[in-house]
């Protein structure tokens, strides 16, 4: 059974800082990996999704990479701002069907 | 694109009496996904179906739960009787299929729904 973990829970940088998130999953046989953005109240919003066979994707300020040997994917976000204040979601989809497996998340904080 | 849209937004219900959430999709797509997020269990899919057919439903906590799927613009979520430990916020997503297989999904805004 995949299980996928974030951490940490929260984590809070100073406006300007570049940062990294990070994910793990037990299960490597994966065929994607996407990175979600969740607002308090609000639903999830698609940052990057990266196929099995890529490394990495980039979006403006985003950039998710994936190694999937040793089963981690990490967010790295350059030059923080305070609308990046939100909760950060992994998840995982494996082969076989289309479902996905999320980790817990991590509430990340930019203190202006 | 309206993206996925979700209905009501809130619900707020007694203990005993049925609930039904509502889930139009993005049109044109042809996977739709029901997650329920809470606190403690973080997000889980409860059932998904393609082309308007359940595919798994596993994840179902028990037979108060029920999903249908009539037609290819609209989906229900049906929990008969509600209890308590149902209050969650109740997410709907789609997406659509690629022949690559690496299916976006695209969540809508949720139901926040309160048992008493």
């Amino acid at each position: 059974k995949q299980e996928v973990t974030q951490i940490p829970a929260a984590l809070s940088v100073p406006e300007g800082e570049n940062l990294v998130l990070n994910c793990s999953f037990t299960d490597s046989a994966i065929y994607n990996l996407q990175w979600f953005r969740q607002d308090p109240g609000k639903g999830l919003t698609s940052l990057l999704l990266i196929q099995s066979s890529q490394r990495e994707q980039t979006s403006g300020r985003l950039n998710a990479s994936l190694d999937k040997s040793s089963g981690r994917s990490t967010l790295y976000i350059a030059a923080s701002q305070p609308g990046d204040s939100a909760t950060y979601l992994c998840a995982v989809g494996n082969f076989g069907n289309e479902k996905l497996t999320f980790g817990t998340g991590t509430r990340l904080t930019i203190i202006p | 694109d309206a993206g996925v849209i979700q209905s009501p937004r809130h619900e707020v219900t007694e203990m005993g009496q049925e609930v039904t959430l509502r889930c139009k999709p993005i049109s044109g797509h042809d996977y739709l996904f029901w997650y329920r997020q809470t606190m403690m269990r973080g997000l889980e899919l409860l059932i998904y179906f393609n082309n308007n057919v359940p595919i798994d439903d596993s994840g179902m906590p028990e037979d108060r739960f029920s999903a249908k799927m009539p037609n290819a613009s609209f989906s229900t979520l049906k929990i008969q009787p509600s209890e308590p430990r149902d209050s969650a916020v109740y997410f709907c997503a789609s997406s659509r299929q690629t022949g690559s297989s690496y299916n976006e999904q695209f969540f809508g805004p949720g139901t926040r729904l309160t048992v008493l």
